[in-house]
């Protein structure tokens, strides 16, 4: 089976740019998880869906975030503008419910904002 | 806001060396996980404890978790080349995790 998966890998754009980050969870799962990884605070959760509706969005940072998940095989992560602060790792993550609530996560989108 | 603090940050031990590496909170997890993370790739789950004091094994891995679910630790026994990665633990309530920003372990032939 396929795991969760991410795109694009790699992104580099300049500041005050558009960025749309991609993923697709594991079928079957009902959870879907937007984190942000950087060396100074390590893995952070941004937000999480459960059956594509958002439970909690109190990690995202600020308005230039959004996510959405329009239905159970695809949500975006966007930033507009985005802003060189905002480079970092972000990986998506799925599990489904009633499990022991392993995340599988994806390879994440490695993001570099000049 | 619930944080969980890993120690320690960095370590480089040599081939067939013992290591422990802690995980420390001052709030109580329903369950606690540790992920491995290599380079380039997303954390990968090794094992939950949810019983204050459980311990688990996995092959040369133990982890244990505190009689009062606030704390864990990992060992790893004759650690090999292989073992080198970020260790994460992470603490859960349901569905949401928080993690600690991890302990960078080198294993060197």
């Amino acid at each position: 089976d396929a795991g969760v998966i991410q795109s694009p890998r790699h992104e580099v754009t300049e500041m005050g740019q558009e960025v749309t980050l991609r993923c697709k969870p594991i079928s079957g799962h009902d959870y879907l998880f937007w984190y942000r990884q950087t060396m100074m605070r390590g893995l952070e959760l941004l937000i999480y869906f459960n059956n594509n509706v958002p439970i909690d969005d109190s990690g995202m940072p600020e308005d230039r975030f959004s996510a959405k998940m329009p239905n159970a095989s695809f949500s975006t992560l966007k930033i507009q503008p985005s802003e060189p602060r905002d480079s970092a790792v972000y990986f998506c993550a799925s599990t489904r419910a009633g499990g022991s609530y392993e995340q599988y996560f994806g390879p994440g989108t490695r993001l570099t904002v000049t | 806001t619930q944080l969980l603090e890993q120690s320690p940050q960095f370590l480089s031990i040599q081939e067939g060396e013992n290591l422990t590496v802690y995980c420390n909170s001052s709030s109580v997890f329903s369950s606690l996980q540790w992920y491995r993370q290599e380079p380039g790739e997303g954390p990968v789950l090794l094992v939950t404890v949810v019983t204050g004091g459980e311990v688990k094994k996995l092959k040369r891995l133990t982890f244990q978790f505190g009689d009062a679910r606030k704390d864990s630790s990992l060992h790893i026994t004759a650690a090999q080349p292989g073992d080198t990665g970020l260790y994460l633990c992470a603490g859960g309530s349901n569905y949401k995790l928080t993690f600690g920003k991890g302990t960078l372990l080198t294993v060197n032939p």
